[in-house]
């Protein structure tokens, strides 16, 4: 365990479903971030956020909407999201927003039908 | 656009063996290398690192290599263990500004039979 936690550890939506992922870390760490990995890509940076303020937002489809109420807690809302969209959803936290210093929680994996 | 990539995406090796992983790197400007471990069923996990300013780095059975002039980073594993089998990627960024918005490459899966 690295101490960085997310649930729903799987989820299934339609297209017009809304859905929110959980990611929840206790370590202290003031950046945390949001990566998409697919089957037929790398991973994808989508969202950072350091000391609860959005500083990269990587040119993600609105229909991705990301919150961060503390440093302990980061959401993903979802909605009227593409079958394209199906991948493992991954939350990482770090110190001070060093690659080196991320840990990553175990991922959602998200199915769009 | 800018594009890690890997060039071998299976590797199967013995128990024991050394192995070596490869990745090739586009963006001239990336100044910091990152390759990860990710067991199927959990997230990615920090190996080793290395900057631009070093050629190699070695770690607890790792080594990592960066030849500039071929935009080309390698991961040494000696003596693989079973427990090394688990997609290995790298990862480029370029730090000055201090930004470190990364970009991956696609992964090798390590194969290691007993």
């Amino acid at each position: 365990e690295t101490g960085v936690t997310q649930t729903p550890r799987h989820l299934v939506m339609g297209m017009t479903n809304k859905k929110s992922l959980k990611c929840e870390q206790h370590l202290g760490h003031n950046a945390m971030y949001w990566y998409k990995q697919s089957a037929k890509k790398p991973l994808e940076l989508m969202f950072v956020y350091s000391l609860e303020e959005r500083v990269e937002n990587n040119s993600v489809p609105s229909r991705f909407s990301p919150e961060c109420p503390n440093s302990s807690h980061l959401f993903l809302h979802l909605h009227t999201l593409q079958p394209e969209d199906s991948a493992l959803y991954l939350c990482a936290s770090s110190p001070r927003g060093g690659l080196d210093t991320q840990y990553f929680g175990p991922g959602t994996r998200l199915t769009v039908l | 656009g800018e594009s890690v990539g890997l060039h071998l995406p299976t590797l199967s090796v013995q128990e024991g063996d050394n192995s070596i992983i490869n990745c090739a790197y586009s963006n001239s400007a990336s100044d910091y290398f990152i390759w990860y471990k990710q067991e199927s069923g959990k997230g990615p996990q920090f190996i080793i690192d290395i900057r631009s300013n070093m050629d190699k780095r070695q770690g607890q059975r790792v080594t990592v290599l960066l030849n500039k002039t071929v935009k080309h980073l390698s991961l040494q594993i000696a003596a693989t263990q079973p427990g090394d089998s688990a997609v290995y990627f790298c990862a480029e960024s370029i730090t000055s500004g201090g930004s470190y918005i990364p970009t991956f490459g696609r992964g090798t899966s390590l194969i290691v039979h007993p």
